[in-house]
Formats: structure tokens, sequence, C-alpha cells
């Protein structure tokens, strides 16, 4: 078993719609979650980070983490086009991330 | 520049050749990691530098795989008697502090081709 597991998708939405991209996890030592953006033929590049259960929000995203599940969600509300790219989600314990599959994400107009 | 520059963007090599890929991390970051990616894959650690030194090269998929850091800046990754297998684009990463706070920073990869 993987030590973080993602649904790789792919996932294609309409315009407008709500996202949710989900990670599972089996180390309860895992400290702080992160969640990259990929584009196309680019490096990731961070978009959201938390150590704590429960919601972080900046704009139309929101982080969620629940440790007692070992369950970490990302939710994109009025999805763009522009939101359209790979989503990987990252943990860390202790100096060591892990990254998730990623889930490739396509938002249609 | 101010983000990771990696160089050359797309090598394509023949089976059995070596291969060198260069990282030029953001201006005072100390740490430095390697990643490689596979199509339909996340990313695969190789290895972390903390100035120059590696305390962590757990991810380097075999002896045929090998990297440095200088002056506790550039980076090379060098691979050896590439294999079809080493296809991927590897991807390198800085940071400002310790990986469990401090985001990292990517380059845009470079992108080898083993024919």
């Amino acid at each position: 078993q993987k030590e973080v597991e993602q649904d790789p998708g792919p996932l294609s939405v309409p315009e407008g719609a709500i996202v949710s991209l989900n990670c599972t996890y089996s180390n309860s030592a895992f400290q702080y979650f992160m969640w990259y953006r990929q584009y196309s033929r680019k490096g990731p590049e961070l978009l959201m980070y938390t150590y704590s259960s429960g919601n972080k929000e900046d704009g139309r995203f929101t982080a969620q983490v629940d440790k007692s599940s070992k369950y970490i969600s990302l939710f994109i509300r009025d999805s763009q086009p522009s939101d359209s790219a790979t989503y990987l989600c990252a943990i860390t314990s202790y100096g060591k991330l892990t990254f998730g599959q990623g889930t490739i994400l396509t938002v249609h107009p | 520049g101010a983000g990771v520059s990696q160089s050359p963007s797309n090598k394509v090599t023949e089976k059995g050749k070596d291969v060198e890929l260069r990282c030029d991390p953001i201006s005072g970051h100390t740490a430095l990691y390697w990643y490689r990616q596979s199509l339909g894959q996340g990313l695969e650690f190789l290895i972390y530098f903390q100035g120059n030194s590696a305390p962590d090269k757990s991810g380097l998929p075999s002896d045929r795989f090998s990297a440095e850091r200088t002056g506790g800046s550039v980076s090379t990754l060098t691979i050896q008697r590439t294999q079809q297998e080493d296809s991927a684009v590897y991807l390198c990463a800085s940071s400002g502090g310790h990986v469990d706070n401090s985001p990292l920073h990517f380059g845009n990869g470079t992108r080898l081709t083993v024919t």
C-alpha cells in the first residue's frame, strides 16, 4: 500500500462546478498537508498548505484535513477553465515529503 | 532569475549514453531536491541536499544515478548508461527552510527520452 493514495481521475467538469479532490494516507506521523497544482509541461506550484485538522480557505479554494480518518480534500468552487491542471496532494513528516499520484482536472467552458 | 532553472528542458539520448541534468536553485535556498515524474505517476523522490551534503539519497533507483551540489548552489544529476526506463521528467526543487514548513519551489523540469 502506498503511503499516500490519490484518485488519478481524470476528472472533467463544466465551468462553475464545485470540484472535490481527495487523498488518503496511512502514516499517522504525517504532520503537514499541501496541495500543489501543475500545469502541462510546468513544475508543480504550491496552492494550499495546512497542518491541522479542519478547513482552510483561500479564495475559491478550501483545503480540508481529517486526521482521524487520514483523509484530505481540496475543494474548488466556481471552477474555471484556467483551473484545468494536475493537482497533487503532498504530505510531510519529519523532513520527508510524499506526493500522491496527482489528479488530472479539466474544466470545460 | 527569480525561479528555479533547469537545463536542458528536453534531452533525447541513446540507450547506454550518460546524461547530465542541471539545476540552478533560487538564490539563498539551502535545500535542494530532485524528483522524477513518469507518465501517469506521481513525483518519485530521488535525493535531497542540505547545503552541499546529501543526508537522504534513499530514492536513487540504482548506482547508475548520482548527484552532486557545489557551492551550496548548482546541482547536477548524472545518469550513466541510460536505459529506456529512465525516460521521465526530472524535476528539481529548492526550499529556503525545512521541508515540513517551507514550500518547495519547482523548476519546469528536464524531459528525458532514452531511445
